[in-house]
């Protein structure tokens, strides 16, 4: 069975840590992507990759980075957390010219005190 | 920039009976996908139904079919006979066909509640 998995279920960080988040994919994809979830917004897409050591910021970069260093995974990164980053991180993987829907991970539930 | 809406923050249905949950995008474009995906409490993201857009008929699965109006711009999803199974966050979404990556853009979620 494919899967993309999430490190952590859930995470409870202090405001100015640095936060890693990571996501692994057994499935040769080339797409990856990470998604902030919050009620009411829907899932808004933080970075994505489309290959190794490439990066495309998506509608809300702010305050995160990535890292593709394998195809395999995609780590976002919170520089120094904040309180209004507390969310649901989602993770998700798609093939390159597939007109398919991706691949979700279960999602981190992400808390900032 | 695209946009999708999804106008019903929750819903509530009888089991067995139907149930539609509606979604309207905006697009400049011909030449896209749309798709219907499920979140149950476990948090798993499961695709429900696609559409293409140059295909006039509309997608079915099972007991989920859809109603695909280009012109208008909408994309509602039909739900028969629900099942308690089939409660869940419904998240509707849109992607350019030609664009690199598959950048899907969503709408805000439906909550779908089942009564038994």
């Amino acid at each position: 069975d494919v899967k993309v998995t999430q490190s952590s279920r859930y995470l409870v960080k202090r405001t100015g840590e640095k936060v890693f988040l990571e996501c692994v994919q057994d499935m040769d994809h080339e797409n990856m992507f990470w998604y902030r979830q919050d009620p009411g917004l829907g899932l808004r897409l933080i970075y994505f990759s489309y290959d190794v050591k490439m990066k495309e910021k998506g509608d809300i970069p702010e305050g995160y980075s990535v890292s593709r260093e394998k195809k395999e995974r995609f780590s976002l990164i919170l520089e120094s957390a904040s309180t209004n980053q507390t969310s649901m991180y989602l993770c998700a993987s798609s093939r390159g010219s597939i007109p398919a829907g991706y691949t979700f991970g279960s999602g981190t539930r992400l808390t900032v005190v | 920039a695209q946009t999708v809406t999804q106008s019903q923050p929750e819903m509530s249905v009888q089991e067995a009976e139907t149930v539609t949950l509606s979604c309207t995008y905006d697009t400049s474009e011909s030449d896209y996908y749309l798709f219907w995906y499920k979140q149950p409490p476990s948090r798993q993201m499961i695709l429900v139904i696609r559409q293409e857009a140059y295909k006039q008929q509309n997608a079915t699965e099972n007991r989920f079919s859809v109603n695909f109006q280009k012109a208008a711009k909408s994309f509602s999803l039909k739900i028969s006979d629900s099942q308690l199974g089939d409660a869940a966050m419904y998240f509707c979404a849109y992607r350019h066909r030609i664009q690199g990556a598959q950048k899907l853009v969503f709408g805000q979620g439906t909550r779908l509640t089942i009564n038994p």
